[in-house]
């Protein structure tokens, strides 16, 4: 089956203006993720979204950044009056149940490339 | 503080030989412990998990050990290939958190 998907591949953007990134998860998925990849860096949570269920938005560095998870499918992370540190790899996963205990594995999007001038 | 360490050095081995990946962590009590490869340009990619009362797991040419004592895990590739080079993360699950929490990683370069 599909595996996650995430639009745009890459994304170029004035500093100040918005970007949204889109994530289209694996379907049945009920558990979804957002990371941050700095060149050479690890994967810095972003926020988490399970069920219906309050997200936890614990990892969002700034109020500039918000997501939504739309009929518990597709999400869209929003990045307002961008600055050049936004510049970095945005990553999706998703899963099949992220509740504490389970051990679900966590299925990548390829990536939206952000590069903020 | 909390710290998942991974060497940021690359590993650089000859084909046929074993890769050894490490990875440390301070002030977690992991109940699992997860490895993931990752390609330039792509998402990572699930491995192995290994949980707290595990010692060693294994697949195919991949072994992975979890010893909580020294709150380390080794990540090791047999008979290596220049197609087993990529970046290695690893990720623990907490038991006071639902979150993957990962390493940095280590790029792995395995030449003919």
């Amino acid at each position: 089956g599909a595996g996650v998907s995430q639009s745009p591949s890459n994304k170029v953007t004035e500093k100040g203006k918005d970007v949204e990134l889109r994530c289209d998860p694996i379907s049945g998925h009920t558990a979804l993720y957002w990371y941050r990849q700095r060149l050479g860096q690890g994967l810095e949570f972003l926020i988490y979204f399970q069920g219906n269920s309050a997200p936890d938005k614990s990892g969002l560095p700034s109020d500039r950044f918000s997501a939504e998870r739309t009929g518990g499918s597709v999400s869209t992370l929003t990045i307002q009056r961008t600055q050049q540190e936004d510049s970095a790899v945005y990553l999706c996963a998703s899963s099949l149940d992220g509740t504490r205990g389970r051990t679900d594995t966590q299925y990548f999007g390829p990536g939206t490339r952000l590069t903020v001038l | 503080s909390q710290k998942i360490e991974q060497n940021s050095e690359a590993l650089n081995i000859q084909e046929g030989k074993t890769a050894t990946l490490t990875c440390n962590y301070t002030n977690y009590s992991p109940a699992y412990l997860q490895w993931y490869r990752q390609d330039p340009g792509r998402g990572p990619v699930f491995l192995l998990l290994i949980r707290e009362n595990e010692k060693e797991k294994r697949k195919e040419r991949l072994k992975v050990t979890f010893d909580t004592t020294l709150k380390q895990s080794l990540f090791h590739i047999t008979a290596s290939q220049p197609a087993d080079s990529a970046t290695y993360l690893c990720a623990l699950l907490s038991y006071n958190t639902d979150k993957l929490i990962f390493g940095t990683g280590t790029r792995l370069q395995v030449f003919p």
